[in-house]
């Protein structure tokens, strides 16, 4: 397994609702990105957080915010949910270093919004 | 054009057989180049790096052509455990991975 965690592994919510997703780095990893991978596609990068700070970012709306915290752990955070957000949240952790940076991806949360 | 672009699929091909995927990126800027496997309803586990000499992990072989912005896997002897989502991945350092949409492998008994 890779150690990354993620929490919930499911979710329910209705339009107009706000959700918060976590996520638990491997430890040593000091970068989380998030992705949001709608069934039949591929993962579609949303933000990374590396040390803190944002560190770049996809073409999501703003109603999608994150964080992450001293310990690297992180947050997705989604507004005004729609019901086109439905989909596989994936976190992932890495060390940046070098330039070959591989990422380690957590089980996921389901998110259903109806 | 999408920046990263691979075979359609499914394929779907015998216990035995020899099964190639081609995956095409659009950013000559690109430096980090995989290959990642999805099973159904899981995440995505890494199946290797692609290095510009090109590498080899037992029946997986990656190539990756720069000029052509090209990358490849050819995986032989096919088993049924293969049978998964393999997605095309790159990107710039320290920058964010870009994914394929994946091409779906079945390995049929």
């Amino acid at each position: 397994e890779t150690g990354v965690t993620q929490s919930p592994t499911h979710l329910i919510k209705t339009r107009g609702q706000q959700v918060t997703l976590r996520c638990s780095s491997q430890s040593g990893h000091n970068t989380v990105s998030w992705y949001q991978q709608a069934l039949g596609q591929g993962p579609q990068f949303i933000f990374q957080y590396y040390r803190e700070e944002e560190n770049g970012r996809g073409n999501f709306p703003p109603r999608f915010s994150g964080l992450q915290f001293p310990n690297y752990s992180s947050e997705l955070n989604v507004n005004a949910l729609e019901l086109d957000d439905s989909a596989l949240y994936l976190c992932a952790s890495s060390l940046q270093q070098g330039v070959q940076e591989t990422q380690y991806f957590g089980p996921g949360t389901r998110l259903l919004v109806l | 054009r999408k920046e990263v672009e691979q075979d359609p699929g499914p394929f779907n091909v015998p216990e035995g057989a020899t099964v190639a995927f081609n995956c095409t990126y659009s950013n000559s800027a690109s430096q980090s180049f995989f290959w990642y496997r999805q099973d159904c309803r899981k995440e995505p586990k890494l199946l290797m790096s692609v290095y510009s000499s090109g590498n080899e992990d037992g029946r997986f072989t990656a190539q990756l052509n720069r000029a052509s912005q090209y990358i490849s896997l050819l995986i032989r002897d096919s088993k049924l455990s293969d049978s998964a989502t393999y997605l095309c991945v790159v990107a710039n350092y320290g920058q964010n991975f870009v994914f394929g949409p994946g091409t779906r492998l079945s390995v049929l008994p």
